[in-house]
């Protein structure tokens, strides 16, 4: 089973701090994904990685930025975490390798509740 | 820009019956649909993957099918149990795109 982990299940910051979430995955997948998902908004991508060094912004990048220095890690970057930034983290991964009928079936971590005060 | 609109927002049926979950988009060249389920305060759980050049999938008694021509899939749930309520979001991704837009979701309640 694939299995995606993130590496805080409630986080709680304080304004203008510097917030990393971080998230691992153990299929060798090409493709990792960050969203946040807010009530009456949805879920929506803040930054997605095709590969290792490699990133393309979502919807809504502003204020966050991201790293993908291996394969299995992906991780999620607040600068400077402002309030409006508290939400529910999504990560996520899939491949375009493997059995056609599974190619590009997304898997997804627990999630992180951050709040930011 | 790709919208996709889940209805109802919400649904609450007794034990037993069978019931569909609707997910509709406005742009029918996707590369595949996938359906999942949240509970609450969790992360999303897969539970059925859609390519484009196929019409439906099977697992239990999940059955989720795809029209492309209409912009339709359909989820269906086979006498339902208590342990099926959570909401269900279905997720498409357009062949040109390598991102998926989500629905907002389909909150359902099976009381025992």
């Amino acid at each position: 089973d694939v299995k995606v982990t993130q590496s805080s299940r409630y986080l709680v910051k304080r304004t203008g701090e510097k917030v990393f979430l971080e998230c691992v995955q153990d299929m060798d997948h090409e493709n990792m994904f960050w969203y946040r998902q807010d009530p009456g908004l949805g879920l929506r991508l803040i930054y997605f990685s095709y590969d290792v060094k490699m990133k393309e912004k979502g919807d809504i990048p502003e204020g966050y930025s991201v790293s993908r220095e291996k394969k299995e890690r992906f991780s999620l970057i607040l600068e400077s975490a402002s309030t409006n930034q508290t939400s529910m983290y999504l990560c996520a991964s899939s491949s375009h390798r493997g059995p056609r009928s599974s190619y590009n079936e997304q898997f997804f971590g627990p999630g992180t509740r951050l709040t930011v005060l | 820009k790709q919208e996709v609109t889940q209805i109802p927002a919400a649904l609450s049926v007794p034990e037993g019956e069978n019931l569909v979950l609707n997910c509709s988009f406005t742009d029918s060249a996707i590369y595949n649909l996938q359906w999942f389920r949240q509970d609450p305060g969790k992360g999303l759980t897969s539970l059925l993957l859609i390519q484009s050049s196929q019409r439906e999938q099977t697992s239990g008694r999940l059955n989720a099918s795809l029209d492309k021509s209409s912009g339709r899939s359909t989820l269906y749930i086979a006498a339902s149990q208590p342990g099926d309520s959570a909401t269900y979001l279905c997720a498409v991704r357009l062949v040109s795109a390598g991102k998926s837009t989500f629905g907002d979701g389909t909150t359902l309640t099976v009381k025992p």
